[in-house]
This record gives structure tokens, C-alpha cells and sequence, in this order.
């Protein structure tokens, strides 16, 4: 079945970047997009990034341009979102999520708890 | 702030009927379908219904969706202790060319 498996959890400082790995198993890894998903504490899910594994072309929510990348290995089957000058309101969990012909996520990874403080 | 409205919260006894909605926009809900999903915390969100109203396989048929133009509404029937999480809705938005999702209702069984 479809399997996203994240990195474990990070601690950064405010200014430095984390970088995310998730891991895709159960599917062929270049017939789906990729989203990237986080949740703060107490908040929604908001929409960060799509990446399409295939050809590794990306669509970043306006928010996030010029401090998210998405990048893919096709050859492990995994993509990573490296988030940059990361600030408190950075914390919060981040997501990956495999896209479907809807253009929604139909399934998820574990999630990845990323903290930034000082 | 999320661009989907859910109420933040929802509850009912066992065995009751409880239905959560979703409001959103013409750019959203009113010209794309809605996909729901129940979220544990601390486990990855599962799909609960994809394109407005249809149920992935494994999903009890007492978990229903509809849409009807800018808004969409999840279903739950028979309700059971295990069927309290968080719920959120989502779909593509044309102006922001990205998933919207809303903002979760957190549903308790009394």
C-alpha cells in the first residue's frame, strides 16, 4: 500500500534551515505529485509547496517562495523540502503527501516536528 | 487563518447523527470537488471521502460527503468513541493554483 515515511524530528535556531526527507513506497514514485503540508500549534494545514517527481518541476504557495525547495532522488524514491531563515513561526509539523487526480492529497506521511527557537 | 470554514468544534453521543461543514468560494468548492480527512494527532491524516462524496475502500459507509455550490458537508452516522479526532476538509483553489484546506473541527463523542 502507499507508505510515506518522514525523517524524525529537528531543532534549529531562528536563521537556519532544516531540510525534510520523505520517503515513498507501495506506488510507482514518478506517477504521483508531492505535497508538502505543515500545521502549527493550533492552527490548520496550510499548503506549502508541489513537486512533480517525474520531472522535478515545483509550485511553491506564495507565502513560501524564495524560502522553500523541493527537490526529488528518483533513484530512492524520496523527496525533500528544505526550508530556509526559519523563524518561530516556523514550528510546526510538517507534512508530505502523495497528490491525486484531484489535485488533493489521498495519502500522507507521519509528519515531521520541526522546532526553531533559540 | 484558513481559506475553507469549519466550525472549530462538534460533538454527539453514540450512536447519534453529527455533520460538520465546510464553507468556502467559487475559486475553491464551487468549481472543484472536496476531499475530508480525520486526523489523530500524532498520526498522519487519512483520507475520509474524495471528490465531494465518494468513500476510498475501508471507509464504513456510515461516513457520507456532499457539496452543494460554494459548500460541502461531512456526515457521520452511528457515531462511535473511536470516530472522535480532528476533521478537515480541502480542495483545489483555482486563484491561489493550490489545495485550500480548512481549518479542522474537532469532534468529541459524549
Amino acid at each position: 500500500q502507499v507508505q510515506l515515511v518522514q525523517s524524525g524530528a529537528e531543532v534549529k535556531k531562528p536563521g537556519a534551515s532544516v531540510k525534510v526527507s520523505c520517503k515513498a513506497s507501495g506506488y510507482i514514485f514518478t506517477s504521483y505529485y508531492i505535497y508538502w503540508v505543515r500545521q502549527a500549534p493550533g492552527q490548520g494545514l496550510e499548503w506549502m509547496g508541489i513537486l512533480n517527481p517525474s520531472v522535478g518541476n515545483t509550485i511553491y504557495a506564495q507565502k513560501f517562495q524564495g524560502r522553500v525547495t523541493l527537490t526529488r532522488d528518483t533513484s530512492t524514491s524520496t523527496v525533500y523540502m528544505e526550508l530556509t531563515s526559519l523563524r518561530s513561526e516556523d514550528t510546526a509539523v510538517y507534512y508530505c503527501a502523495r497528490g491525486s487526480g484531484s489535485g488533493l492529497p489521498d495519502g500522507w506521511g507521519q509528519g515531521t516536528l520541526v522546532t526553531v527557537s533559540s | 487563518q484558513s481559506v475553507l470554514t469549519q466550525p472549530p468544534s462538534a460533538s454527539g453521543t453514540p450512536g447519534q447523527r453529527v455533520t460538520i461543514s465546510c464553507s468556502g468560494s467559487d475559486s475553491n468548492i464551487g468549481s472543484n470537488n472536496v476531499n475530508w480527512y480525520h486526523h489523530f494527532p500524532g498520526t498522519a491524516p487519512k483520507l475520509l471521502i474524495y471528490r465531494n462524496n465518494q468513500r476510498p475502500s475501508g471507509v464504513p459507509d456510515r461516513f457520507s460527503g456532499s457539496k452543494s455550490g460554494t459548500s460541502a458537508s461531512l456526515a457521520i452516522s452511528g457515531l462511535q468513541s473511536e470516530d472522535e479526532a480532528d476533521y478537515y476538509c480541502a480542495a483545489w483553489d483555482e486563484s491561489l493554483n493550490g489545495p485550500v484546506f480548512g481549518g479542522g473541527t474537532k469532534l468529541t463523542v459524549l
